[in-house]
């Protein structure tokens, strides 16, 4: 079974300070990790994915994720936040890495930054 | 990518009323999926839409309740039957070209049952 619990519902920071958005996963097969973004009215966007090979991935708009498989993390992180980054964040957990019929998602996490 | 657009974006329903929501890609994918999210709850898969044939449904989820037809590779609909207040969520369709792409998602269709 696989699952991702995100640490937050909400979370918000003063423009230019570092974003850190929590996701814990639990797989018992090698997991494929992925994070998502939906701003307002517009569909689920991938910003990075995990498939295994480097450990700290880099995505899209500054953002990055490290697979610690020892703490079953995949925290995203971005040095320095942008009013543009203002949306929701998921974090979500697949057996393959098209995520092809089973992706499981986290609860989303809302970040908002503050001028 | 893909570009996913769903119809309607919003509704508002009376119990009892059945809806039907549309996705459309805008070129030709593989499989296309259809998930459901609940207020203050993840995304969950109701189906995976396939063409010609009947949809591959999650546990917990019914054909009577939630019909699905996919003529084609690009279009794909979800009809919500005899609903609920307990139906009341966002529901989101999703594209992939082939195993090793990635889920291209649409904006999703927010429902309102009373």
């Amino acid at each position: 079974a696989q699952s991702v619990t995100q640490l937050g519902s909400h979370v918000s920071v003063s423009e230019g300070a570092l974003v850190l958005l929590r996701c814990n996963y639990s797989s018992s097969v090698p997991p494929y990790l992925f994070w998502y973004v939906q701003y307002p009215n517009q569909g689920l966007q991938l910003l990075l994915k995990y498939t295994s090979a480097a450990t700290l991935v880099k995505g899209i708009n500054g953002f990055e994720a490290e697979f610690k498989k020892s703490e079953t993390s995949f925290h995203l992180t971005k040095p320095s936040a942008h009013m543009s980054d203002a949306a929701e964040y998921f974090c979500a957990v697949s057996d393959n890495d098209g995520g092809a019929n089973n992706l499981f998602f986290g609860t989303g996490t809302r970040l908002t930054v503050i001028p | 990518s893909a570009v996913i657009s769903q119809k309607p974006s919003r509704d508002i329903c009376q119990r009892g009323t059945s809806l039907t929501i549309q996705c459309q890609v805008d070129s030709q994918v593989t499989m296309m999926f259809w998930y459901r999210q609940q207020p203050g709850q993840s995304l969950t898969l109701i189906a995976t839409a396939n063409q010609g044939s009947e949809a591959t449904y999650e546990s917990g989820f019914v054909i009577d309740k939630f019909p699905i037809s996919r003529p084609n590779l690009t279009f794909s609909t979800l009809t919500v039957s005899n609903m609920s207040p307990e139906d009341s969520s966002i529901y989101l369709c999703s594209g992939l070209r082939g195993l090793g792409e990635t889920q291209y998602f649409g904006p999703g269709t927010r429902l309102l049952v009373l």
